[in-house]
């Protein structure tokens, strides 16, 4: 039984430029949610997406979007990156109303030059 | 702002000893997760309980939650170098979805 899996592992993009990472949750789970962790730091939650819909949102500017699709994955775009954009970005999973808590992915390293 | 403040920011201990950790949040949630994280890998989920639950057990892992001081500890017990990992409390407020994080305390195990 397959976890969650994310896509590209690394990436490397320049300031300015738009990124996608994209994102398989575990099979059976229907509820994808994003974060962004800085080195040294703890996840930060940038949104969630059930339904197709985001249904709730972190601190996080409009340059921040996301998207799930009817099989439940799901992608993040982020566009005009910054430097302070660099960080581990990682996917998590669950069934909605989380009971067990989440399965996460093993991370997306983006790196901001 | 994160909710979740993990005590101590870092631990050294010796194989066999037990590991205690802290967290405390600030709102009134549904539940309260741990989770362990291996050089910045993803995050493995290690246990969940409740707002209404007072103690979990799951293999070495001991969790303990006290909703009136809005707290919760992680006990390792008998732990081996294996268990060298950062491991952050995640909090899910009340009426919200979304999993709030700590800083997370570094745990060292030497063996």
């Amino acid at each position: 039984d397959a976890g969650v899996t994310q896509s590209p592992t690394h990436l490397i993009k320049t300031r300015g430029q738009q990124v996608t990472l994209r994102c398989s949750p575990k099979s059976g789970h229907d509820t994808v949610s994003w974060y962004q962790q800085a080195l040294g730091q703890g996840p930060q939650f940038i949104f969630q997406y059930y339904e197709e819909e985001e249904r709730q949102r972190g601190n996080f500017p409009d340059r921040f979007s996301g998207h799930q699709f009817p099989n439940y994955s799901s992608e993040l775009n982020v566009n005009a990156l910054l430097l302070g954009d660099s960080a581990l970005y990682l996917c998590a999973s669950s069934v909605d109303r989380v009971k067990e808590g989440y399965t996460f992915g093993s991370g997306t390293r983006l790196t901001v030059v | 702002s994160q909710q979740g403040e993990e005590d101590p920011q870092a631990l050294s201990i010796q194989e066999g000893e037990n590991a205690t950790m802290n967290c405390s949040y600030k709102t009134s949630i549904n539940n309260l997760q741990w989770y362990r994280q291996n050089s910045g890998r993803g995050l493995v989920h290690l246990i969940l309980i409740r707002s209404n639950e007072r103690e979990k057990h799951s293999g070495r892992l001991r969790v303990t939650l006290d909703t009136s001081k809005k707290s919760s500890s992680l006990l390792i017990t008998a732990s081996r170098a294996a268990d060298t990992a950062s491991y952050f409390c995640a909090t899910v407020y009340t009426g919200g979805f979304k999993t709030i994080f700590g800083a997370g305390t570094r745990l060292f195990v030497k063996a």
